[in-house]
């Protein structure tokens, strides 16, 4: 099993470009997240998702929008991006279920810089 | 707000020495996790404790909950080099159906 990965794993763009992050888990999670991870900070959820074709805001969902098409793909697109998305991004994947009581497995990450 | 608060913020120790690191939250909450993430990795989950468990183990690894003070510790016995990473507390809450909340962290370096 590959797990949670992500594509692509840096990308680097201009303000004002868009551009989309791909996760993807093969094991037939209910539950995906997609975090974003500033220097020294903890994570902070964007957007989550507790079923194909779902989704939620999260803590900081300003700037950025989700798709949930297929169970095991969970989308995170930005429109037109700005030097304060610079950040990691991590998508995560848990069976789900109630309090999210289930551990999350994690992508490698996708580092992203805006200019 | 985040929920967890680690403390302290960044710990450094000897090769075999233990490691304590803690979490305090503000709501009541049904699970407390912790993970750990090495450095420019994605995090890796360590333990669960229930909010009626007061006590768990898995190795090198014990996490206490005191729900009636609203806090955690993650205790590390015996460190090797390679325990250095940041460690997170992650809390669940019936009220935040279907997510968890992250502390900013404790960064731990054990030097050999």
């Amino acid at each position: 099993n590959a797990g949670v990965t992500q594509t692509p794993k840096f990308r680097v763009l201009k303000t004002g470009q868009s551009m989309t992050l791909l996760c993807a888990q093969d094991m037939n999670h209910e539950y995906m997240y997609w975090y974003r991870q500033d220097p020294g900070m903890g994570l902070r959820l964007i957007h989550y998702s507790v079923g194909e074709g779902t989704t939620a805001k999260g803590e900081v969902p300003d700037g950025y929008n989700v798709s949930r098409l297929k169970k095991q793909n969970f989308l995170l697109g930005l429109e037109s991006a700005a030097p304060s998305q610079t950040s990691v991004y991590f998508c995560a994947s848990s069976y789900g279920g109630l309090a999210g009581s289930y551990e999350q497995y994690f992508g490698p990450g996708t580092r992203l810089t805006v200019t | 707000s985040q929920q967890g608060e680690e403390d302290p913020q960044a710990l450094s120790i000897q090769e075999g020495e233990n490691a304590t690191m803690n979490c305090s939250y503000k709501t009541s909450i049904n699970n407390l996790q912790w993970y750990r993430q090495n450095s420019g990795r994605g995090l890796v989950h360590l333990i669960l404790i229930r909010s009626n468990e007061r006590e768990k183990h898995s190795g090198r690894l014990r996490v206490t909950l005191d729900t009636s003070k609203k806090s955690s510790s993650l205790l590390i016995t015996a460190s090797r080099a390679a325990d250095t990473a940041s460690y997170f507390c992650a809390t669940d809450a019936w009220t935040n159906a279907g997510k968890s909340t992250f502390g900013d962290g404790t960064t731990l370096t054990v030097k050999p």
